[in-house]
């Protein structure tokens, strides 16, 4: 299975920053990367897919970037209503797997 | 509107089995994989399985095989999805999730909770 390394797992920001976010696949995922917004209790939501690419109806101020191994989601400038925790997930090849989750939070 | 809507919580024994449903709705029920992903308490996301509903064919995650099976019922465009044996292990919060094509989840159900207690 590819596994996929997340980082930070937390951080905190004022509001206005920007944030970033990166993920490692453990082997070339090409561009089969997707980011999702998950809130407590909630079901997660796509926010980025094929790496760069933004959902319908997704803020600008989201972004996704990379190819191959490494890949890196931005938070332009980071609002309240950002506060969640963020996934990356390869899907390569099946089993789909997601990175351990980075939790935003403000300061 | 494309809409995933989950069956209700569970409460079960360890050993017993679990059926989860997952009702479809907004668009061509056959065109589209679907995906089970489920949540630990404060855990991160776990790949369960995926189901072709044209078909009805699955593949199921290594470490699950043997307990889980992945249904459909193509004239109620609903995916079910039954995990037997559990055990404490399994409580989580289970989610469809409808594959929109390049591997990516587009539309999830709300979730069902799944609780294994004695």
């Amino acid at each position: 299975d590819i596994q996929m390394t997340q980082s930070p797992s937390s951080l905190s920001a004022s509001v206005g920053d920007r944030v970033t976010i990166t993920c490692q696949a453990s082997q070339d995922i090409d561009n089969y990367l997707n980011w999702y917004q998950q809130k407590p209790g909630k079901a997660p939501k796509l926010l980025i897919y094929d790496a760069s690419n933004l959902e319908t109806g997704v803020p600008s101020r989201f972004s996704g970037s990379g190819s191959g191994t490494d890949f890196t989601f931005t938070i332009s400038s980071l609002q309240p209503e950002d506060i969640a925790t963020y996934y990356c997930q390869q899907y390569d090849n099946l089993p789909p797997t997601f990175g351990g989750g980075t939790k935003v939070e403000i300061k | 509107q494309v809409q995933l809507v989950q069956s209700g919580a569970e409460v079960k024994k360890p050993g017993a089995s679990v059926k989860v449903s997952c009702k479809a709705s907004g668009y061509t029920f056959t065109s589209y994989y679907m995906h089970w992903v489920r949540q630990a308490p404060g855990q991160g996301l776990e790949w369960m399985g995926i189901i072709n509903p044209s078909d009805g064919s699955t593949n199921y995650a290594q470490k699950l095989q043997g307990r889980v099976t992945m249904t459909r019922d193509t004239s109620t465009s609903t995916v079910y999805m039954e995990l037997s044996s559990l055990r404490s292990e399994d409580t989580a919060v289970y989610y469809c999730a409808r594959d929109d094509s390049s591997g990516y989840y587009g539309y999830w159900g709300q979730g069902t909770l799944v609780t294994v207690s004695s």
